[in-house]
């Protein structure tokens, strides 16, 4: 079983609805990072988080914003989303920031979100 | 051009047979290459973790190698088992430590 743990598993909400996908790890890991994967597509890193402190944004829309309250915990907060936002949304953490060197990026099983 | 190239895009195998999947990369300078196995609707799990200095690492029935020098590397499964259907992705790190991700393989086995 995987030790990062997602929340919801299954989400769907309309393009008005403000919502919140929640993710969870107690391997002491200080990097977490969120992905977004489309159907048949390799997982696309939408933020990096180090230290607790955000050390990626990939050019994301900022309806998408990124939380990490500590070291344990990374939410990702939704607001005014479009149905092409629709995806399956990875939570991943390693001990280091990038998971480089023989380090290893350890992955949730994603919240799969559809927007109406 | 995508960084990491992967073939075949998706492959059907029957029970009990090998099958190896290619990943050629172009990125560098080189630090890692992992294997991640997804199955379908879940998150990607690791296989297999390779660095410049090692050829062939196996994980049960899952053996990859690397060829550091033509950045190829291959994953080899033997025995197919129902189970095994899923994706394969190629994850590559390097330079400051930045990753890229191939499309992956889609492998079904079929009884």
């Amino acid at each position: 079983d995987t030790e990062v743990t997602q929340t919801p598993k299954h989400l769907v909400m309309g393009m008005t609805n403000k919502k919140s996908l929640k993710c969870e790890q107690h391997m002491g890991h200080r990097a977490m990072y969120w992905y977004k994967q489309k159907a048949k597509k390799p997982p696309e890193l939408m933020f990096v988080y180090s230290y607790e402190k955000l050390s990626i944004n990939e050019s994301v829309p900022s309806r998408f914003s990124p939380e990490c309250p500590n070291s344990s915990l990374l939410n990702l907060h939704l607001h005014a989303l479009q149905p092409e936002d629709s995806a399956l949304y990875l939570c991943a953490s390693s001990q280091d920031n990038w998971g480089g060197g023989t380090g290893e990026l350890f992955f949730g099983e994603g919240s799969r979100l559809t927007v109406l | 051009k995508n960084q990491v190239e992967q073939s075949p895009q998706s492959l059907i195998i029957l029970e009990g047979k090998n099958c190896t999947l290619q990943c050629n990369y172009t990125v560098s300078p080189f630090s890692n290459l992992r294997w991640y196995k997804q199955d379908t609707g879940r998150g990607p799990v690791s296989l297999t973790i390779m660095t410049f200095s090692e050829n062939t690492k196996s994980n049960g029935r899952y053996t990859a190698t690397l060829d550091a020098d033509t950045k190829q590397s291959s994953l080899h499964i033997t025995a197919s088992q129902l189970s095994d259907s899923a994706s394969y992705i190629c994850v590559v790190t390097y330079g400051n430590n930045r990753l890229a991700f191939g499309k992956g393989n889609q492998v079904v086995v079929i009884p």
